[in-house]
């Protein structure tokens, strides 16, 4: 199993831009997260999602979007890139609430200048 | 929502030696509490965890302890080794929710 794995590592955006970021899991787990990780700081919840076609906010949704069309696969979108979005992106999963184990992908590191 | 507190935010200690990081969580409610290692350039990594109906858990080098009555946790590591170094970021999680609360993270130095 390849495991939690993210797409691109590294990434630099001009002011406005837009991009995806990719996060697949061969796991077959259900539940899947997206965080960003600030300089000396802990990892901030974006969105979650509970199963394929389910998503739902975490603490900083702002300026995010995201979809869940298979179990693999959950992508990130920022729409209107602007400075404040620059972080260390990780995606995770796990196989569901009563297994609470998550697995956290490589991350990617997006500058937005 | 939850409100996880990591101290200390960086910790040196010498090889051989142990090392204890500390959390403190807000929400009564919170029944789970890993503990996840993150090395330079890669994603943190679950190494332990708690759940509240125990005191306390131990895999080899490392143990958590948590306190449900003054709401913290605490990760010991003895006999250190420079493979410790790492950021190592505890968090909370509430019953039936899904989402995770992260503290700020500890930056363990081993030095040999």
């Amino acid at each position: 199993n390849a495991g939690v794995t993210q797409t691109p590592k590294f990434r630099i955006l001009k002011i406005g831009q837009s991009m995806t970021l990719q996060c697949t899991q061969d796991m077959n787990h259900n539940y899947m997260y997206w965080y960003r990780q600030d300089p000396g700081m802990g990892l901030k919840l974006i969105y979650y999602s509970v199963g394929a076609g389910i998503t739902d906010k975490g603490e900083v949704p702002n300026g995010y979007n995201v979809s869940r069309s298979t179990t693999e696969d959950f992508p990130l979108r920022l729409e209107l890139a602007a400075p404040s979005q620059t972080s260390v992106y990780f995606c995770a999963s796990s196989y569901s609430e009563g297994t609470d184990t998550q697995y956290f992908g490589p991350g990617t590191r997006l500058t937005v200048l | 929502g939850e409100n996880v507190e990591q101290h200390p935010s960086t910790l040196s200690v010498q090889e051989g030696d142990s090392a204890v990081i500390k959390c403190t969580y807000s929400d009564s409610a919170s029944n789970y509490f890993p503990w996840y290692k993150q090395e330079l350039g890669k994603g943190p990594q679950l190494i332990i965890d708690i759940r509240s109906n125990v005191g306390e858990k131990k895999d080899q080098r490392i143990a958590v302890t948590l306190n449900k009555t003054a709401k913290h946790f605490s990760l010991h590591i003895t006999e250190t080794q420079p493979e410790d170094s790492a950021v190592y970021f505890c968090a909370g999680r509430r019953r039936n929710f899904n989402k995770f609360y992260f503290g700020s993270g500890t930056k363990l130095n081993v030095k040999p």
